[in-house]
Order: structure tokens, then sequence, then C-alpha cells
């Protein structure tokens, strides 16, 4: 079982519309939880992070997270063109360094 | 401002030469990581060093090497380029409090094996 997983995609989703985005992750001692945009041809850039149970929004965006259901979404509201890219889901492993386990990415298409 | 910068925007080697690629940040921090990227399969951790002159072999080390002589630089060596080494590479720094460790990259790196 790999360790972060997303649909890979491709999203479509029309202009206006909202765009929602998957995660699950399987070490239940994960305590914080990021998504990634990164459009074509570009390195990832952090969007959002959380770390409690619940919504956290920032702007169009929502990150949803349920640490019962090993579960974390990305919800884009009024998705525009400039939305489209691939999202990638990372969570932070305690191992005796810290570092970030990425998901595949999903690839999101905003259609005018 | 966070930074990570990797020594070069595009590359283009031939097969059997040595290749060095560097990454430089400035954020004291201890962790830093290179990965490649392909098309369909995601990033790829090819090795990670969590402190000078340490390094941890990721998933794809093979035919890669790496150096951490300074806390702040973390270089990437292909041995002997191979075209199927033709990739997109990033380096990235991971720090922040235990628990809620960031990622930062760099720019990446596109390299081509001719």
């Amino acid at each position: 079982q790999k360790e972060v997983e997303q649909n890979s995609g491709p999203l479509s989703v029309p202009e206006g519309a909202i765009a929602s985005l998957n995660c699950t992750y399987s070490d239940r001692g994960s305590q914080s939880f990021f998504w990634y945009r990164q459009y074509s041809g570009k390195s990832p850039e952090l969007i959002m992070f959380i770390y409690s149970n619940g919504d956290k929004e920032d702007g169009r965006f929502t990150a949803q997270l349920n640490k019962a259901s090993q579960y974390v979404s990305l919800l884009i509201r009024d998705s525009q063109p400039s939305d489209s890219a691939t999202y990638l889901c990372a969570v932070n492993t305690e191992t005796s360094y810290d570092k970030v386990i990425f998901g595949p990415g999903t690839s999101l298409s905003v259609i005018p | 401002d966070v930074k990570v910068t990797q020594s070069s925007r595009y590359l283009v080697k031939r097969t059997g030469e040595k290749v060095f690629l560097e990454c430089v940040q400035d954020m004291d921090h201890e962790n830093m990581f290179w990965y490649r990227q392909d098309p369909g399969l995601g990033l790829r951790l090819i090795y990670f060093s969590y402190d000078v002159k340490m390094k941890e072999k990721g998933d794809i080390p093979e035919g890669y090497s790496v150096s951490r002589e300074k806390k702040e630089r973390f270089s990437l060596i292909l041995e002997s380029a191979s075209t199927n080494q033709t990739s997109m590479y990033l380096c990235a720094s991971m720090g922040g409090q235990k628990g809620a460790t960031e990622a930062f990259f760099g720019q990446g790196t596109r390299l081509t094996v001719v």
C-alpha cells in the first residue's frame, strides 16, 4: 500500500464550479498535511497546510482533514482556468528525521 | 523569503559524462532531498540527507550519488549519465517545527542526456 494516494485524474471541471481533490494516507501518526500546486514545467509550490481535524479556508481554497478516516481533501471554489495544474498531497511523518511524503498528484483542468 | 536555488535550469549532457547538479538553501535546514519527476510517475525520491556528511538512499538511488559537505549545499551526481536519466530533477529543503515540516523546492533542472 502506498503511503499517500490520490486519484491521478485528469479531473475536468467547468469554470466557476467547485473542484474537489482527494487524498488518503496510511500512517496514523501523521501530524501535518500539505497541498502543493505544480504548473507544467514548474516546481511545486505550497498553497495550503492543515494540522487539525476539520476545515481550513484560505480565499477560494478549503482544506478538509479527517484523521480518523485518514483522509484529506482540497476544495477549490469558483474554479478558474489559472487553477489548471497538478495538485500534490503531502504528509509529514514522524520518524527520526522529518520528511514529507508526496502523493502522485491529481491533474486538474478547468474548462472556460 | 525562503530560497532554494538549483545551479542550472536546463542541462544537456552526453551519455557517459559525469554530471553534477547543485542545490543551495538559505534557511539553515538540516534536511535536503533530491527527486526526479517524470510524466505519470510523480515525484520519486533519489537520495536525502538529514545532516552534513550524512546521506540516505531513497526509492531510486541506482546510478546516482550525493554529497553534503556543507549544511546549505546538497549535490546530486550522475556517475555516468545515461539516456534513461533524462528527467526533471527537483531539490527540496525541509524544515519547520517538529511534526510540521514544510518542503521548499528549487526551480528544477531539466536534464537531457543525448
